[in-house]
């Protein structure tokens, strides 16, 4: 079993949709970290979160250390929003695990 | 923040050859990461380059053919070495501890 499991992997949905991306993982952190990967390849830091809530213009991240949870929200979803997410976990010397991504495609 | 720049962006290399991928960071970094991610795939980790001695490798990986400098807290590199079709991935550094600021990576096609 990962480490460190998102789902869904793939998510179609029509421009304007409300979007939720899930994350759990299963051992103890102290952050979690949201990321957006372009086709391009790049990876662009979203969000770094060890509690609560944050938000970020249309974007939306929660986390549940209790229940080893964390999501990804995405309000008035866009095309431009089309990416791959993923979510990362600081493990072993703060190296980072990720979660296996989840494909975005928003549809106009 | 951390703005790191990685190069090149790109690359199509004969099979055999050697690469040599550049990332220079805009601040002095304890820890800098280099990452594999096959098509498809998620990232893994190749190895944690450390200022002033060799590199820490993972499972899997070997410095003959990942080698890395890391002169010194701004810079590494990473060869990939004797290249083959199966090295075809996007590579990208990162810095850390703690952070997740990532190059623009490095999408290589061995042909």
């Amino acid at each position: 079993k990962n480490e460190v499991e998102q789902s869904p992997q793939n998510l179609t949905a029509q421009e304007g949709e409300f979007i939720t991306i899930n994350c759990s993982y299963s051992v103890g952190i102290s952050a979690l970290h949201w990321l957006q990967q372009h086709p391009g390849g790049g990876i662009v830091s979203l969000f770094m979160l060890s509690s609560g809530k944050k938000k970020h213009g249309r974007l939306i991240a929660t986390i549940n250390i209790q229940e080893k949870h964390s999501s990804l929200h995405i309000t008035a979803s866009h095309p431009r929003d089309s990416a791959v997410y993923i979510c990362a976990v600081p493990l072993r010397a703060q190296k980072l695990v990720f979660g296996q991504g989840t494909r975005l495609t928003i549809n106009p | 923040s951390a703005v790191i720049s990685q190069k090149p962006s790109r690359d199509i290399c004969q099979r055999g050859t050697s690469l040599t991928i550049q990332c220079q960071v805009d601040s002095q970094v304890t820890m800098m990461f280099w990452y594999r991610q096959q098509p498809g795939q998620s990232l893994t980790l190749i190895a944690t380059a450390n200022q002033g001695s060799e590199a820490t490798y993972e499972s899997g990986f070997v410095i003959d053919k990942f080698p890395i400098s890391r002169p010194n807290l701004t810079f590494s590199t990473l060869t990939v070495s004797n290249m083959s079709p199966e090295d075809s991935s996007i590579y990208l550094c990162s810095v850390g501890p703690g952070e997740a600021f990532f190059g623009q990576g490095t999408r290589l096609t061995v042909v």
